[in-house]
C-alpha cells in the first residue's frame, strides 16, 4: 500500500493564479480531509468528504473548492491564489466508523504564493 | 465547539531523561478520542498515541504514556527514555466519538517543540 500520496510536493504560484493539489490514497476509506498548517498555528481544517459525491466545509474554507468523484482521489483547488494562502497543506484519510479511528496523513504539499 | 490548548511553545529534555508535555481541551461531548501526533523535521504527521475517554486506564505505548484526567479535560504525554529521534513538533488532537456530521475531525492545538539534547 501507497498510503496517502500528495503531489506535488512543493509549488510556487503568483497572485491570481490557480492551482490543484492532489491527494489520492489505496486503503480504501471513507473519509478524507485537507489540513493547512501555519507556523504558531496548529492544522486547521479545510474541507472533509466522508464518501463519493459528499463533501463540506472545515474551519478555514474561504478560496478553496473540492469535489469527492471517486473514493481514493479528494482534490483541492486554489482559484486566485493569495499570499495568504502560503502555507503547508496535509491530505488525510481515514475510515468513518465514529470510534477514533485513525487518520492517516500523507507528506505534504508546501505551496508559496507570491 | 470543541478547542484544544497547549500551553507550552517550546520543550528542551536531556538524552534519556524524562518529559512530559501538557494539553487541555474543552468540550461539551461526552464520547470522544484524544491523539498525540508527532511531526519530525520530516514533516510527516505520526500517530503516537490515542485514548478513548469512556477507557479510565492510560493508554500506553512503548516509551510514550498519557495521563488522562477527564474531569480536569487534561490529556499531558510523558516521553520516558528520551532519545534524539524524539526531537519533533508535538500536536494534541480532539475528534468525537460518533458517526455523523461533524464526526471525524480533527481539532489539533498549536504544538509543542520538543528538542532533545545530546
Amino acid at each position: 500500500n501507497a498510503g496517502v500520496t500528495q503531489t506535488p510536493k512543493f509549488q510556487v504560484l503568483k497572485t491570481g493564479q490557480s492551482m490543484t493539489l492532489q491527494c489520492a490514497q489505496d486503503m480504501n476509506h471513507e473519509y478524507m480531509s485537507w489540513y493547512r498548517q501555519d507556523p504558531g498555528m496548529g492544522l486547521r481544517l479545510i474541507h472533509y468528504s466522508v464518501g463519493a459525491g459528499i463533501t463540506d466545509q472545515g474551519e478555514v474554507p474561504n478560496g478553496y473548492n473540492v469535489s469527492r468523484s471517486t473514493t481514493e482521489d479528494f482534490p483541492l483547488r486554489l482559484l486566485s491564489a493569495a499570499p495568504s494562502q502560503t502555507s503547508v497543506y496535509f491530505c488525510a484519510s481515514g475510515l468513518a466508523g465514529g470510534r477514533g479511528e485513525t487518520q492517516y496523513f500523507g507528506p505534504g504539499t508546501r505551496l508559496l504564493v507570491l | 465547539a470543541q478547542t484544544v490548548t497547549q500551553s507550552q511553545p517550546e520543550m528542551s529534555v536531556q538524552e534519556a531523561e524524562t518529559v512530559t508535555l501538557s494539553c487541555t481541551y474543552d468540550t461539551s461531548e461526552s464520547n470522544y478520542y484524544l491523539f498525540w501526533y508527532k511531526q519530525p523535521p520530516s514533516r510527516q504527521m505520526i500517530l503516537v498515541i490515542r485514548q478513548e475517554a469512556y477507557k479510565q486506564q492510560n493508554a500506553t505505548e512503548n516509551r510514550f504514556s498519557v495521563n488522562f484526567q477527564k474531569a480536569a479535560k487534561s490529556f499531558s504525554l510523558k516521553i520516558s527514555d528520551s532519545q534524539l529521534g524524539d526531537t519533533a513538533m508535538y500536536f494534541c488532537a480532539f475528534m468525537k466519538g460518533y458517526s455523523g456530521a461533524g464526526s471525524y475531525q480533527l481539532t489539533f492545538g498549536k504544538g509543542t517543540k520538543l528538542s532533545v539534547i545530546p
